[in-house]
């Protein structure tokens, strides 16, 4: 099955740029997402791409893929202490299925 | 914005107990999951449910799990006889299609602590 590998922690100074990176095994992936977990609250989704892209911006999200490399990053420009939660990378491959790596918990310090 | 919500929040079993996980899907939406994730360990999924039936399940989802849609509302998560290691968070997700660019709406899960 797909393995999807993210770092754990992430500590980032408010206003400057945070990189979340993820690696996944099954080149047959098809969409990759990034979701976003708050206290208490479920997976938000952020946002998408599609694996025939390299890049996506949505204000200050921008997801790059290295379909060689088997590569996703999400960076988030100018970070703000509400962008401190746990972000989840899943990949979803033709069996529909979502695989998750382990979350990577960003804590924005002032 | 419609959302996913699972109650309780929080459940507390003895092992060797019964119990059931609700979930009140998005209204309009036809698939649905259940994903679980255990402490520091990844989100897994379990179960995908359509049509009355379970359309996929993981190898984590044995004879002591089943789900059910007993309303048009409600989407539940049996587990018969809970061990230890079932203590997990456990997330309920809808979607309104299962094409490969569909997104999946989740809930914000059910604690569950086995002792």
């Amino acid at each position: 099955g797909e393995d999807v590998e993210q770092s754990l922690f992430l500590s980032v100074r408010e206003g400057d740029s945070s990189v979340i990176n993820c690696t996944y095994t099954d080149s047959s992936s098809t969409y990759l997402y990034w979701y976003k977990q708050e206290p208490g609250a479920g997976l938000q989704l952020l946002t998408y791409i599609f694996s025939n892209m390299d890049m996506k911006q949505d204000q200050r999200l921008t997801v790059l893929l290295n379909k060689k490399d088997k590569h996703l990053s999400l960076r988030i420009a100018d970070t703000q202490t509400g962008d401190s939660a746990i972000y989840f990378c899943a990949v979803r491959s033709n069996d529909y299925k979502l695989s998750f790596g382990a979350g990577t918990t960003v804590t924005v310090r002032a | 914005e419609p959302e996913v919500t699972q109650t309780p929040s929080h459940q507390v079993t003895q092992m060797g107990q019964e119990v059931i996980l609700r979930c009140v899907p998005i209204s309009n939406h036809l698939y649905f999951y259940w994903y679980r994730q255990i402490l520091g360990q990844k989100v897994e999924f379990l179960v995908s449910f359509y049509n009355n039936e379970i359309s996929e399940k993981s190898e984590i989802f044995d004879d002591q799990f089943s789900v059910e849609r007993p309303d048009g509302s409600n989407f539940t998560l049996k587990i018969r006889s809970t061990k230890l290691e079932d203590s997990a968070m456990y997330f309920c997700a809808s979607s309104s299609n299962r094409g490969l660019s569909e997104k999946l709406f989740f809930g914000s899960g059910t604690q569950l602590s086995v002792l």
